[in-house]
């Protein structure tokens, strides 16, 4: 049982170039999501899926795009990577979508982060 | 909208002692909170999940409590050690409007000292 995987680890980027963080879990849980980390901002949500085929955007959204094809895969893609966008992003999911009720259910997990660095 | 606030922002004590983490959130209409620790350069990993109709859960020396009413949660940490070092976030989820959105506190950087 890996629990949520990230990869890469680490990304180095030119301004402008594209890529995907891959995030991947094998709990089959309904709930993934993508959140940025910053220096004195904390932990902010990119976009959240509730199961295969359905997402919503999150509070920073803008510049990053998600799709949900399985239950056990959440990729997050820059179109056009820019310097703002230097961060630590964490994938983590959860059984239920965080509203319901539920002892266990809610307790989301992360992954191990992916750093990325755009120039 | 929901916001989180920890207070203080770090924490510094001797090992062995006991030591309170604080939590306060402005909109009480609330699901459940959890507790996280996060090591540095390392992912977050869950605590403690307080659903909104207990008043505190337990496990091992940690012990988290929830007051809707007032707007607040602590984290109690009993025997502090050197390996409790890390940040300790609370993360609720948002509320009204926002479904399925958790909202995180800045966290709290704590360091036990041997």
């Amino acid at each position: 049982n890996a629990g949520v995987t990230q990869t890469p680890k680490f990304q180095v980027l030119k301004t402008g170039q594209s890529m995907t963080l891959q995030c991947a879990q094998d709990m089959n849980h309904e709930y993934m999501s993508w959140y940025r980390q910053d220096p004195g901002m904390g932990l902010r949500l990119i976009h959240y899926s509730v199961g295969a085929g359905i997402t919503d955007q999150g509070e920073v959204p803008n510049g990053y795009n998600v799709s949900r094809s399985t239950t056990e895969d959440f990729p997050l893609r820059l179109l056009s990577a820019a310097p703002s966008q230097t961060s630590v992003y964490f994938c983590a999911s959860s059984y239920r979508p965080l509203l319901r009720e539920g002892s266990g259910a809610n307790v989301l997990t992360f992954g191990a982060g992916s750093r990325l660095t755009v120039l | 909208k929901q916001e989180v606030t920890q207070i203080p922002a770090a924490l510094s004590v001797p090992e062995g002692e006991n030591l309170v983490l604080n939590c306060s959130f402005t909109d009480s209409a609330i699901y459940n909170l959890q507790w996280f620790r996060q090591d540095p350069g390392k992912g977050l990993t869950s605590l403690l999940l307080i659903q909104s109709s207990q008043r505190e859960q337990t496990s091992g020396r940690l012990n988290a409590s929830l007051d809707k009413s007032s707007g607040r949660s602590t984290l109690y940490i009993a025997a502090s050690q050197p390996g409790d070092s890390a940040t300790y976030l609370c993360a609720l989820p948002n509320s009204g409007g926002s479904n399925y959105k958790l909202t995180f506190g800045k966290g709290t950087l704590l360091t036990v000292n041997p």
